[in-house]
């Protein structure tokens, strides 16, 4: 039972340009939300978080948006830039992220020039 | 660097060896998490402690799986008769709030 769920495993887009990374939940108890960059060989490193009373969250060039009508978050990069190339992976939770994090399936995505 | 770290890196063991991994938190983080993460999915729960408490368990943790936090600083996990099917990478996550990631540790065994 696959709470978390990222359903494309991969996204090509041009640099300078925007990048969406999609994310849908099933739990609606689910309260916060938060989307790690991973790199080969490294850990996932946190990126940028939102609870579930607000619908955006911005930091520069990362904003996250939440609709909990439809269960769905999603991860805006703009402007792209070849170093975001990474899998992304959208994690839900619950109380402001001091429990266990349930996880998608991550998206790699490439920023080329 | 007061990151997350993880010891060893890489370990290959032989099926039915036991294995020992070890996480060193961030410091001031009293939170610790034990996840597992295979090829194409992302990481799992497998466990958490707040100091030296283990408050919660996933399914996942056989019973050949056991953590410990003594004095609520560093964790071990280990794995007991180990099977072709622990292969992963195991990662150890703490925090205040958000949970930073240590390197992982990355399990084979043949």
């Amino acid at each position: 039972d696959q709470q978390v769920k990222q359903n494309s495993p991969s996204l090509s887009v041009q640099e300078g340009r925007i990048s969406i990374l999609n994310c849908d939940y099933t739990n609606s108890m689910f309260d916060y939300f938060l989307w790690y960059k991973k790199y080969p060989a490294e850990g996932p490193t946190f990126l940028i978080s939102i609870s579930s009373i607000k619908d955006k969250n911005e930091d520069g060039r990362f904003t996250v948006f939440l609709n909990k009508s439809a269960k769905h978050l999603s991860l805006h990069i703009v402007p792209s830039q070849p170093g975001d190339s990474a899998v992304y992976f959208c994690a839900a939770g619950f109380s402001g992220g001091y429990n266990k994090l349930i996880f998608g399936a991550g998206t790699r995505l490439a920023v080329h020039p | 660097d007061t990151g997350v770290s993880q010891n060893p890196r890489h370990k290959i063991t032989k099926r039915g060896q036991n294995v020992t991994f070890r996480c060193d938190p961030i410091s001031e983080h009293n939170r610790l998490y034990w996840y597992r993460q295979t090829l194409g999915q992302g990481p799992e729960f497998l466990t958490y402690f707040q100091n030296e408490a283990q408050l919660e368990k996933s399914r996942l943790l056989s019973d050949r799986f056991s953590a410990e936090r003594p004095k609520g600083s560093f964790s071990t996990l280990e794995i007991q008769r180990t099977e072709q099917g622990d292969s992963a990478m195991y990662l150890c996550a703490s925090s205040p709030g958000e949970q930073y990631f240590g390197p992982g540790t990355r399990l084979t065994v043949t």
